[in-house]
């Protein structure tokens, strides 16, 4: 199973400020035959299902303000909020969707400091 | 709009079954494939369930396999699970999920849009 391990668990960003999360695969989610990495982010605020924010690890969803943006690329990944929102309070999650068992990571929590 | 309503969830006591329901609108349901992704209270997200869209491909994560099964009516855009077996482990927010691909041959990618969720909870 391709275990994603992301840090910090938490953090605390001021209003305004850049806010970004890591995610590193246990093994590369890159397919070369594509030339895609198998990544995907979530984001679940409190009592919400979660939503898709990013896709193909940089591809934003339709209706994602732009200040969120995905990069990397094989096993190193990171999701950043250029400029904090209060709505942005949340839980946010990677996935990968390289094989067939699909898997999370573990969250981090994003809060206002 | 996409909408994915989740029925089913409740109280169930240990070696119990469960069968959980979604009703799918807003897309043409027979062209994604369908998930099911689970959530434990206080935890993180784990995939449980997955069906290509025609039904003919499933997948299901180690911790169900044998107890679980997915299935879809692609005539009555549902979705269905049915848990056998059930243990506290499984205690948790049920969503159905809606995939970007049909998933055919096992090939799914990332899940564009959740339901609200159904709660399962095995108890004594």
């Amino acid at each position: 199973d391709i275990v994603l391990t992301q840090s910090p668990d938490s953090l605390a960003v001021s209003l305004g400020e850049r806010a970004t999360i890591n995610c590193k695969s246990s093994q590369s989610v890159f397919y070369s035959s594509s030339n895609k990495n198998y990544l995907a982010w979530y984001q679940q605020k409190p009592g919400q299902p979660p939503k898709l924010l990013i896709y193909w690890a940089s591809t934003r969803e339709s209706g994602v303000p732009d200040r969120f943006s995905g990069g990397g690329s094989g096993t190193d990944f990171t999701l950043t909020i250029s400029s904090l929102q209060a709505e942005d309070v949340a839980i946010y999650y990677c996935q990968q969707y390289y094989t067939t068992l699909l898997t999370f990571g573990g969250g981090t929590k994003v809060e206002i400091k | 709009e996409v909408q994915l309503v989740a029925s089913g969830g409740g109280l169930v006591q240990p070696g119990g079954s469960l069968k959980l329901s979604c009703s799918a609108s807003g897309f043409t349901f027979s062209d994604y494939a369908m998930h099911w992704v689970r959530q434990a209270p206080g935890r993180g997200l784990e995939s449980v369930s997955a069906i290509s869209n025609t039904g003919y491909s499933t997948f299901d994560a180690h911790s169900v396999k044998g107890r679980f099964t997915i299935s879809r009516d692609n005539s009555k855009n549902t979705l269905s699970l049915q848990m056998n077996s059930l243990s506290v482990e499984d205690t948790a927010v049920y969503y159905c999920v809606k995939g970007s691909s049909n998933g055919r041959n096992n090939y799914y990618y990332h899940m564009d849009f959740w339901g609200k969720g159904t709660t399962v909870i095995v108890s004594s």
